[in-house]
């Protein structure tokens, strides 16, 4: 009964080498949200997609992209992945002003 | 500058006894305040909420109260059970869910219920 589902739960990468993390979900929801987790730190919103309405976070740096290609999918591009990057990254789903859901993560390594 | 600040990294609480974990804010802004339960290798979970209209809400074990005066809420799990072994995150928005505002999160505290 997987609602939001992450792929990977882990993932390694080097210093410099895009990747992409990848959401999808089955509640058919419109909104879809990713937060960046640094140990011991607050799940930070790094930006959402309102159907294919994309809004960024002031503050999220421009080596991070999103796209949303269809309702069921969103991925996030890391372009040149720094040390920094390092975190868990949460997937998260919710219908217009109502509860989020959130995904298991992945988690980054950057080598 | 943190928003939404959890003071307790950790709390550990004996089975059957009242757990209360505290969460501060900054922001007068805030209209919604949010309770996430988050189990190891697991995304953040839903637990209960209140709006800034409201000074108490009750679901079961648990009830979240608001001080608005104070820029304060706290969660009560009463009585705890070893299964809600698990990191609380608070949460607060404004315009909850909009575009206009989003999730802002404390750092969490790590609650132990001891059996």
């Amino acid at each position: 009964d997987a609602m939001v589902i992450q792929n990977p739960r882990y993932q390694v990468t080097q210093f410099g080498k895009p990747v992409t993390l990848s959401c999808s979900q089955t509640l058919n929801h419109n909104v879809m949200y990713w937060y960046q987790q640094k140990s011991s730190q607050a799940p930070k919103l790094l930006f959402h997609y309102y159907d294919k309405d994309f809004n960024n976070e002031a503050d999220t740096p421009d080596n991070f992209q999103s796209r949303r290609p269809n309702t069921s999918f969103c991925f996030l591009d890391i372009r040149s992945p720094g040390l920094g990057d390092a975190a868990m990254y949460l997937c998260a789903t919710s219908n217009w002003q109502e509860t989020q859901y959130f995904g298991p993560g992945t988690r980054l390594l950057v080598l | 500058d943190q928003q939404v600040k959890q003071n307790s990294p950790s709390l550990s609480v004996q089975e059957g006894r009242i757990s209360i974990l505290n969460c501060d804010y900054t922001n007068s802004m805030f209209d919604y305040f949010l309770w996430y339960k988050k189990y190891p290798a697991e995304g953040p979970t839903f637990l209960i909420s209140i709006s800034s209209i409201k000074d108490k809400n009750e679901d079961g074990r648990f009830t979240v109260f608001l001080n608005k005066s104070a820029k304060h809420l706290s969660l009560h799990i009463v009585p705890s059970q070893p299964g809600d072994s698990a990191v609380y995150f608070c949460a607060a928005t404004t315009n909850y869910g909009g575009s206009q505002g989003n999730l802002i999160f404390g750092k969490g505290t790590k609650l132990s219920v001891k059996p």
